[in-house]
């Protein structure tokens, strides 16, 4: 079993709907990721919080918006997505260093469906 | 900038055989990390093995082994006695050094294993 665990499982919206994933860890990891796979494709990554501050945003669309509450959860707002936003939206936590982020841990992802 | 190129999009491999995933790498950074992950149909990456950019000795972890030419600038992942649940796609990926650096993925291989 994953130790990172991400909700919803599966999400269809509407491009007016407004809806979140979840993700949480339980390891103490002080980085949290966000990553958008489309089919075929490897993983881009669209925000990484290191401890528990944005620190990385690769120029992701305002319609999506990153939240840390704390050290174990990460949330990724949605808002007015298109169809082409449809992807597995993949979280992970690692603990970061000098030489690193560190071997990164991966929920089993949610699958998002835009209408 | 760094970048991963994996040239095998697909391969295919019979039960108890060994089996070499291809993978080279571009960076201008002196310290940097290596990385495999495996991803099942299921959608999760499943970290495999790490290389440090000065770490001497080859990584190994069980089955998997990463030869790491770091003249050539290739971290090959090397599968020993394949096991028809090795059948996924595989990435190999690299890290920036820093507390919030990024983990870059390749376009993957797709390895089927075949009794």
């Amino acid at each position: 079993d994953t130790e990172v665990t991400q909700t919803p499982k599966h999400l269809v919206m509407g491009m007016t709907n407004k809806k979140s994933l979840k993700c949480e860890q339980h390891m103490g990891h002080r980085a949290m990721y966000w990553y958008k796979q489309k089919a075929k494709k490897p993983p881009e990554l669209m925000f990484v919080y290191s401890y528990e501050k944005l620190s990385i945003n690769e120029s992701v669309p305002s319609r999506f918006s990153p939240e840390c509450p704390n050290s174990s959860l990460l949330n990724l707002h949605l808002h007015a997505l298109q169809p082409e936003d449809s992807a597995l939206y993949l979280c992970a936590s690692s603990n970061p260093g000098l030489a690193g982020p560190g071997e990164l841990f991966f929920g089993e992802g949610s699958r998002l469906t835009v209408l | 900038a760094q970048k991963i190129t994996q040239t095998q999009p697909g391969m295919f491999v019979q039960e108890k055989e060994a089996v070499t995933l291809d993978c080279t790498y571009d960076t201008s950074d002196q310290s940097y990390g290596l990385f495999w992950y495996k991803q099942p149909s299921s959608g999760e990456m499943i970290f495999l093995i790490y290389q440090g950019s000065y770490d001497e000795q080859n990584a190994t972890e069980g089955r998997y082994s990463l030869n790491f030419q770091k003249a050539r600038k290739s971290a090959n992942l090397v599968i020993s006695a394949s096991q028809l649940g090795d059948s996924a796609m595989y990435f190999c990926a690299m890290s920036n050094t820093g507390t919030a650096s990024k983990l870059t993925f390749g376009t993957g291989t797709r390895l089927q294993v075949t009794l």
